[in-house]
């Protein structure tokens, strides 16, 4: 069965903290990996990944694949209050399903 | 704008009836996808499409139908036999096979009394 695992599953920090999130999956079909941060209601998209090593980099935001391993990490620098959200990373098969998400609290 | 719509955003329902939630796509994208989130849970996927006239399950398809007559809708239907509806629903679509990436409606909220 396809499956995608995250952790933490919550997370705690204080402003200008480091995090770094989990992801990693057992699928078949693999296209890419997708990773999206949901604050209320919908996710907005963050990164895509395909190929292995090569990081994506948004801002204090980014993103790294490891295929022979099968996960991928994001990570946050310097942290802001506006980073709390809960984070979401997902497979593209021939679906795309997603993992049960790292809830982050950044506090001043 | 382009986007997806889902409505309603909220909806309260009887046990025992069935109720249909809408989505509506204007992207002029192929796929679209029913996703479930329970509270403090991820997303779970119910039915996804593909192609207008065909749609597969995804893993939480049971009490659950769509239909995909035209491209830009994807309606779904919680039906009696779905034994916990209460839930948020999200509606997502993708153009190309080559992205992935999912652009989402803001959701739908149904309570069963």
């Amino acid at each position: 069965e396809d499956k995608v695992v995250q952790s933490p599953l919550s997370l705690v920090v204080h402003e200008g903290d480091t995090v770094t999130l989990n992801c990693s999956y057992e699928v078949t079909n693999f296209r890419s990996l997708l990773w999206y941060k949901q604050e209320k209601k919908a996710p907005t998209f963050l990164f895509m990944l395909t190929s292995s090593g090569i990081e994506k980099k948004s801002g204090r935001l980014s993103s790294i694949l490891d295929k022979k391993e099968l996960f991928s990490i994001l990570n946050i620098t310097a942290t802001q209050t506006g980073d709390s959200a809960v984070y979401l990373c997902a497979v593209d098969l021939d679906k795309v399903i997603f993992g049960p998400g790292t809830s982050l609290s950044v506090i001043p | 704008d382009g986007g997806i719509t889902q409505s309603p955003k909220y909806l309260f329902r009887k046990e025992g009836q069935n109720v249909t939630l809408s989505c509506e796509q204007n992207l002029n994208h192929d796929a679209m996808y029913w996703y479930r989130q329970d509270p403090g849970q991820g997303l779970r996927l119910i039915y996804y499409s593909q192609i207008v006239n065909d749609f597969q399950k995804g893993d939480i398809a049971e009490g659950y139908s769509v239909s995909r007559e035209k491209k830009e809708s994807f309606p779904l239907t919680v039906t009696s036999a779905q034994k916990n509806p209460t839930a948020f629903y999200l509606c997502a679509s993708s153009g190309t096979r080559n992205t992935g990436e999912l652009f989402f409606g803001e959701g739908s909220r149904l309570t069963v009394l």
